[in-house]
């Protein structure tokens, strides 16, 4: 079935650096999504990304969908401790008309200070 | 304007007893879904529902799990005789439109199922 893989699993990095997280569909989508879980917290939609080729920037964040539409980058200029969580990205399931995200494996980022 | 709203947050049951989970989405909002959130993984699509109908079911569990969503009322996922493997925060969100393009889904708090 339909994969949604994301690399890396995990990252550490030192506040002032930056990170990008990488995600993967095993096949074409129609857009992306992305998310952004704080530490027990819940999913926060961040941005959606529907063109081949689109990127988007929000502040710090910048977001890009391939060319193929089968990946999908974040990146984050100059990490803060407030970035910390887990980054996911989201693409629909093959079935048109229905609203059915099959979410990546998440990127975990820890800042440290 | 309130957002997704989930209770209870957190539930513990021993095994063979039942969960109840509930979910009122957004105002105006007639698209439910339910995802599962295993420790230190991503979530799982399980059902999502609009007004007294199932839509889509097809990563709910056949047994022990169902889901309804009444005309008047919450969402309920229902477990029946849970087992320690359930243990996950379940997410409930909704969204205003069904289709995919264009449509921000809003997730509720959670609600974290402890099974002992």
């Amino acid at each position: 079935g339909q994969q949604v893989m994301q690399i890396p699993q995990y990252q550490h990095v030192q506040e002032g650096e930056d990170f990008t997280t990488y995600c993967n569909s095993s096949t074409t989508l129609s857009n992306i999504q992305w998310y952004k879980q704080r530490p027990g917290g819940h999913p926060v939609f961040l941005i959606q990304l529907v063109k081949s080729g689109e990127v988007k920037k929000q502040k710090r964040l910048t977001f890009q969908f391939g060319e193929a539409k089968k990946n999908s980058s974040l990146h984050i200029t100059a990490t803060q401790t407030t970035d910390v969580g887990t980054y996911f990205c989201a693409g629909p399931s093959g079935t048109s008309g229905t609203y059915k995200y099959i979410f990546g494996t998440g990127t975990r980022l820890k800042v440290l200070a | 304007n309130a957002g997704v709203m989930q209770n209870p947050r957190h539930l513990v049951r021993r095994r063979g007893q039942e969960a109840r989970l509930r979910c009122s989405p957004v105002k105006g909002h007639s698209h439910v879904y339910w995802y599962r959130q295993l420790p230190e993984e991503g979530l799982k699509f399980m059902v999502y529902l609009q007004k007294e109908n199932i839509i889509d079911e097809s990563g709910m569990p056949k047994e022990r799990f169902s889901a309804e969503f009444p005309k008047e009322g919450p969402s309920i996922l229902r477990i029946q005789q849970v087992v320690r493997g359930d243990s996950a925060a379940y997410f409930c969100a909704s969204s205003l439109r069904s289709t995919t393009m264009n449509t921000e889904a809003f997730f509720g708090q959670g609600t974290r199922l402890t099974v002992v």
